[in-house]
């Protein structure tokens, strides 16, 4: 079974902290992909990679920053986090085929204070 | 942009009933991929079912099914003698065809589904 770990599933932070949010996948996929969860908006994507050292913007990427260093792991960063982005953050991973499904992980429910 | 649309917040059904689920999509492209994923409480999203544009044949996943009506650009979920775990949110999603440009998919706002016992 595909396995994608975030490593944090509650995270607690202030006001203009640096946030790392940290993403890995077992299945040796090219595509990996941060989205973000707010009630009542579904799922928006924040940035999408395809490889290594590669990112793409997607539709909400401002005040988030992206780094893929390694082909299994992908990190979201908030340069100086914000109250109003405080919400469910969701990664996921799949082979850049049309019909492959995105595999996710469970979620980190980032609250900033 | 695509858009995908669910217009329907909320719905409820009796257990063993049969529930659809409705979803609407915005694209110029002939050819695409269309998802449904279920979120239960523990927050996991589940794959349910998945279609190709270029497909005509509706897909079925033992109790899930769609109809899939490509000109009317709809994608419809239908759920089979409902049970209790079935009770979740359930998101439709839209891929565009891969090669070139940004992947992923664009979710709708998502449809909870409430599962009467």
């Amino acid at each position: 079974d595909v396995k994608v770990t975030q490593s944090s599933r509650y995270l607690v932070k202030r006001t203009g902290e640096k946030v790392f949010l940290e993403c890995v996948q077992d299945m040796d996929h090219e595509n990996m992909f941060w989205y973000r969860q707010d009630p009542g908006l579904g799922l928006r994507l924040i940035y999408f990679s395809y490889d290594v050292k590669m990112k793409e913007k997607g539709d909400i990427p401002e005040g988030y920053s992206v780094s893929r260093e390694k082909k299994e792991r992908f990190s979201l960063i908030l340069e100086s986090a914000s109250t109003n982005q405080t919400s469910m953050y969701l990664c996921a991973s799949s082979f850049p085929r049309g019909l492959s499904p995105l595999h996710f992980g469970n979620g980190t429910r980032l609250t900033v204070t | 942009a695509q858009t995908v649309t669910q217009s329907q917040p909320e719905m409820s059904v009796q257990e063993a009933e049969t529930v659809t689920l409705s979803c609407t999509y915005d694209t110029s492209e002939s050819d695409y991929y269309l998802f449904w994923y279920k979120q239960p409480p523990s927050r996991q999203m589940i794959l349910v079912i998945r279609q190709e544009a270029y497909k005509q044949q509706n897909a079925t996943e033992n109790r899930f099914s769609v109809n899939f009506q490509k000109a009317a650009k709809s994608f419809s979920l239908k759920i089979s003698d409902s049970q209790l775990g079935d009770a979740a949110m359930y998101f439709c999603a839209y891929r565009r065809p891969t090669g070139g440009g940004a992947d992923g998919l664009t979710f709708g706002k998502g449809t909870h589904l409430i599962i009467q016992p």
